[in-house]
């Protein structure tokens, strides 16, 4: 079964950094590309970053709101991808979803997203 | 950046009846596009990728059209679970973008 836990969210200061993990288990996780989506409270959903697979070269984008400010990494030894939040703002308060890549099988294919971890930015 | 704009905001249907979802591009995005369903306090669900395939496990009656800039969710018989929000989003170019959401809400 697959599954993506995130940790590392909670309460910070602006200007402070936290850092995201998400932990996969129930596939090969350095096949897929993985990424961070969020959404801040009562709103839509934000695509933050993604890293590719490194047989795709391990490509890296960022959304214009994080770039510069954010990292995403993976350690596909220990099927963990993490987002690196620093100078953090308060726009940057939602809720942190790690995302594996479309997985097909029998013609279908499938995404999985973890619970959500909530990152709140106040003094 | 690619502004999808979905119509409309709010959707109020009664189950068993038929609802309609739009979703518009503001420029191409091919077939690159997903229809997500979420429900609060959990992550959007995968219905529809690559503007017409069913994800894994989703049920016939949800189906997607259109391609370029104009597409469809239908809902062919709304069950009570089906109430919910749902988003299109695109992957044609970064950085992938979602539509504003629209309420299916019951009547």
């Amino acid at each position: 079964e697959v599954q993506l836990v995130e940790s590392g969210g909670g309460l910070v200061q602006p200007g402070r950094s936290l850092r995201l993990s998400c932990t996969a288990s129930g596939f090969t996780f350095g096949y897929y590309d993985m990424s961070w989506v969020r959404q801040a409270p009562g709103k839509g959903l934000e695509w933050v970053s993604f890293i590719k697979s490194k047989a795709y070269g391990g490509t890296i984008e960022y959304a214009a709101s994080v770039k510069g400010r954010f990292t995403i990494s993976r350690d596909d030894s220990k099927s963990i991808a993490y987002l690196q939040m620093n100078r953090l703002q308060t726009e940057d308060t939602a809720v942190y979803y790690c995302r594996r890549d479309l997985g097909c099988s029998g013609g279908s294919c499938q995404d999985f997203w973890g619970q959500g971890t909530l990152v709140t930015v106040s003094s | 950046e690619i502004v999808l704009t979905q119509s409309p905001d709010t959707l109020s249907l009664s189950p068993g009846e038929r609802a309609t979802l739009s979703c518009r591009a503001s420029e191409s995005v091919s077939s690159y596009l997903a229809w997500y369903q979420q429900k609060p306090g959990q992550a959007p669900r995968l219905l529809i990728y690559d503007a017409s395939n069913r994800a894994t496990g989703i049920p016939a009656r949800f189906s997607g059209s259109g391609s370029g800039t104009d597409f469809t969710l239908t809902i062919s018989s709304l069950e009570p679970e089906d109430f919910a929000v749902y988003y299109c989003q695109q992957r044609s170019n970064w950085p992938y973008t979602f539509g504003q959401g629209t309420n299916l809400e019951i009547k």
